[in-house]
């Protein structure tokens, strides 16, 4: 079956350090993966977006790698901040018309 | 700044009730959804439509209905309220229209309890 994995449900990191989270994913041939960062009781709101053909994209201070053999995108924030803290998630675009999200990934900078 | 605009935030209902949870955006969107999102299950699809009357059914329809009677408005139904329906709903748009993109604009969410 199809599955997509964000590698913790929690990460706890010092301010000022690089939070790298992980989405995995098997049974899919995604035409492009999207990040989105959400905050508590909010909707999702877009972040980045990297396709099949792109190993690497940055936003700021974000930056989104993008591995198809592994089936793995990696999804860092350096010089974190205590703003950064929220929920972010992975979703990936096959060739339907259709997202599939991850279930996220709780990120906590502490001061 | 577009929006997409979720009518009611936090909702209580008792079991059997219909419920409407409606959503409008201003972006001129071809494409509108409903996910609902539950601890540890991640955003789940439930309907989705690409043009006004049309609709999809997405991975998890049974127990929903939806509308599109104009562009911008895409209304989630419950026929009958069940416990199990307690979730947060969010309502997202995209500009299906040459991008191939698909980034969804979502709503704030609402907050559904049925009791």
């Amino acid at each position: 079956s199809q599955k997509i994995e964000q590698n913790s449900e929690a990460l706890n990191i010092q301010e000022g350090k690089t939070a790298t989270l992980t989405c995995n994913y098997t049974n899919y041939s995604p035409a492009y993966l999207q990040w989105y960062r959400q905050d508590p009781g909010r909707g999702p709101v877009f972040l980045l977006l990297i396709r099949e053909n792109e190993k690497e994209k940055r936003k700021e201070r974000l930056k989104v790698t993008f591995d198809t053999t592994l089936k793995q995108s990696l999804f860092h924030i350096t010089a974190s901040q205590p703003a950064d803290s929220a929920t972010y998630l992975c979703a990936l675009k096959t060739g339907a018309n259709n997202l599939f999200f991850g279930t996220g990934t709780r990120l906590t900078v502490i001061p | 700044d577009v929006k997409v605009t979720q009518s009611s935030r936090y909702l209580v209902k008792r079991t059997g009730e219909k419920v409407f949870l409606e959503c409008v955006q201003d972006m001129d969107h071809e494409n509108m959804f409903w996910y609902r999102q539950d601890p540890g299950l991640g955003l789940r699809l439930i309907y989705f439509s690409y043009d006004v009357k049309m609709k999809e059914k997405g991975d998890i329809p049974e127990g929903y209905s939806v509308s599109r009677e104009k562009k911008e408005r895409f209304s989630l139904i419950l026929e009958s309220a069940s416990t199990n329906q307690t979730s947060m709903y969010l309502c997202a748009s995209t500009d299906g229209r040459g991008s191939g993109a698909n980034v969804l604009t979502f709503g704030a969410g609402s907050r559904l309890t049925v009791l």
